[in-house]
């Protein structure tokens, strides 16, 4: 079974200041998806970043990209220039690529609380 | 055009009673499911559809049922509401099963007494 692991449940940054928030997954497939989702206070779940495992290259959007090593099953999440509204819950997930119905569902981490100070 | 929506955003229940939580899309979306959020547990998939008429369970169907009668709604029911169904529910939708990115609702904060 696909696991999802946020090994950091809090982190802090300063205004304008970058940080990296980890996420490693466990899977035997080899053609799948990664998302970083966000989560503010007001609940609501805002996709982040994509990343398809069969590209190298690694996705990036605006101030946010991540560092993807598929050897090591390891996906991060930079963000760059941190601003007070990047205040939020973020969280990584899993899909898998192949299949279909409950074999295409979101895996989830249970997410990493960033608070950015001014 | 307004995503996905969700309603109530809160909603208090006694143990027991029964409701459904609405959910509705206007992206022509084909795939769309519910997902409860539960503190140290993260996200975890109730029930999905891939198109008008066909339903399947996820991993914690139990004490829900849904329907799709249309494209556009996925209505979540709650038959006999216990405390533990207390949790934060989140429906989603995807163009189909087989694309990737799914968008949220803004979420129903549900409390069981």
């Amino acid at each position: 079974a696909q696991t999802v692991t946020q090994s950091q449940p809090e982190m802090s940054v300063q205004e304008a200041e970058t940080v990296t928030l980890s996420c490693t997954y466990d899977t035997s497939e080899n053609n799948y998806y990664l998302f970083w989702y966000k989560q503010p206070p007001s609940r609501q779940m805002i996709l982040v970043i994509r990343q398809e495992a069969y590209k190298q290259q690694n996705a990036t959007e605006n101030r946010f990209s991540v560092n993807f090593q598929k050897a090591a099953k390891s996906f991060s999440l930079k963000i760059s220039d941190s601003q007070l509204g990047d205040t939020a819950m973020y969280f990584c997930a899993f899909m898998n690529r192949r299949g279909a119905g409950n074999n295409r569902k979101l895996i989830w981490g249970l997410g990493t609380s960033l608070a950015v100070n001014p | 055009n307004a995503g996905v929506t969700q309603t109530p955003k809160f909603q208090v229940l006694k143990t027991g009673q029964s409701m459904t939580l609405q959910c509705a899309q206007d992206m022509n979306h084909e795939y769309m499911s519910w997902y409860r959020q539960d503190p140290g547990m993260g996200l975890r998939l109730i029930h999905y559809s891939v198109g008008a008429g066909i339903t399947d369970q996820g991993e914690v169907p139990n004490g829900y049922n849904v329907s799709r009668s249309t494209t556009e709604d996925f209505p979540l029911r709650l038959l006999s509401a216990a405390p533990s169904q207390t949790s934060v529910y989140f429906c989603a939708s995807s163009y189909s099963d087989y694309t990737d990115t799914q968008y949220f609702g803004p979420g129903t904060r549900l409390t069981v007494l």
